[in-house]
């Protein structure tokens, strides 16, 4: 099956730094998420993103689906910003694929 | 987007004993997926839930430990039976594909077994 791996595993920022996580996958994806998980727990929709670029506010992601990989940019980060960012891949079947996730600490 | 609300969302077992985790989504779904969370992991998928049919497991779950009940379009329940504290984790529905092309998850059931 596919597999998704993610880098870092873990990163710490002080407040107020940029960062870019990483997603790679090994076969071909219809669709692409990435997800916050906030300390609660509850998983955070942040982008739906096949291909291209997208921005909301201080975060935007790229994929690029034929070098299958995509990117979170976090800018400007806040402490809010912690926790654990996945990404997960849907690859024609019925059913997401997660990433081994990104455990990000934003020290004030 | 679905919103989706889960019941418990927490709870502590003694071991032996079963939990039922109810989700409940806000509109019509064709399929609904349940995911564990073990602590400090990544999210797997147990199985997924079709309205009318026996839910479909993946590798590693078997009906006789998570039976799954989908008996409407917007409901589903999990039960995890015959609990071990190996079973501690979140347990998270969600909702996508189909008829929404994003998953949408539910807040989490953070169960604990002693």
């Amino acid at each position: 099956g596919i597999q998704v791996e993610q880098s870092p595993p873990d990163l710490i920022l002080q407040e107020g730094a940029n960062s870019t996580l990483r997603c790679n996958f090994s076969d071909s994806v219809n669709n692409l998420q990435w997800f916050h998980q906030n300390p609660w727990g509850q998983l955070i929709n942040l982008f739906y993103i096949p291909s291209g670029t997208k921005q909301n506010g201080r975060l935007s992601a790229t994929t690029v689906a034929t070098e299958r990989y995509s990117l979170l940019y976090i800018s400007s980060s806040q402490t809010t910003d912690s926790g654990v960012y996945f990404c997960a891949v849907h690859s024609g079947t019925y059913k997401y694929i997660f990433g081994t996730g990104t455990r990000l600490k934003v020290l004030a | 987007s679905a919103v989706i609300s889960q019941k418990p969302s927490r709870d502590i077992c003694q071991r032996g004993t079963s939990l039922t985790i109810q989700c409940q989504v806000d509109s019509q779904v064709t399929m609904m997926f349940w995911y564990r969370q073990q602590p400090g992991q990544s999210l797997t998928l147990i199985a997924t839930a079709n309205q009318g049919s026996e839910a479909t497991y993946e590798s590693g779950f078997v009906i006789d430990k998570f039976p799954i009940s989908r008996p409407n379009l917007t409901f589903s329940t999990l039960t995890v039976s015959n609990m071990s504290p190996e079973d501690s984790s979140i347990y998270l529905c969600s909702v996508g594909g189909g008829v929404y092309n994003e998953q949408f998850f539910g807040p989490g059931t953070r169960l604990t077994v002693l």
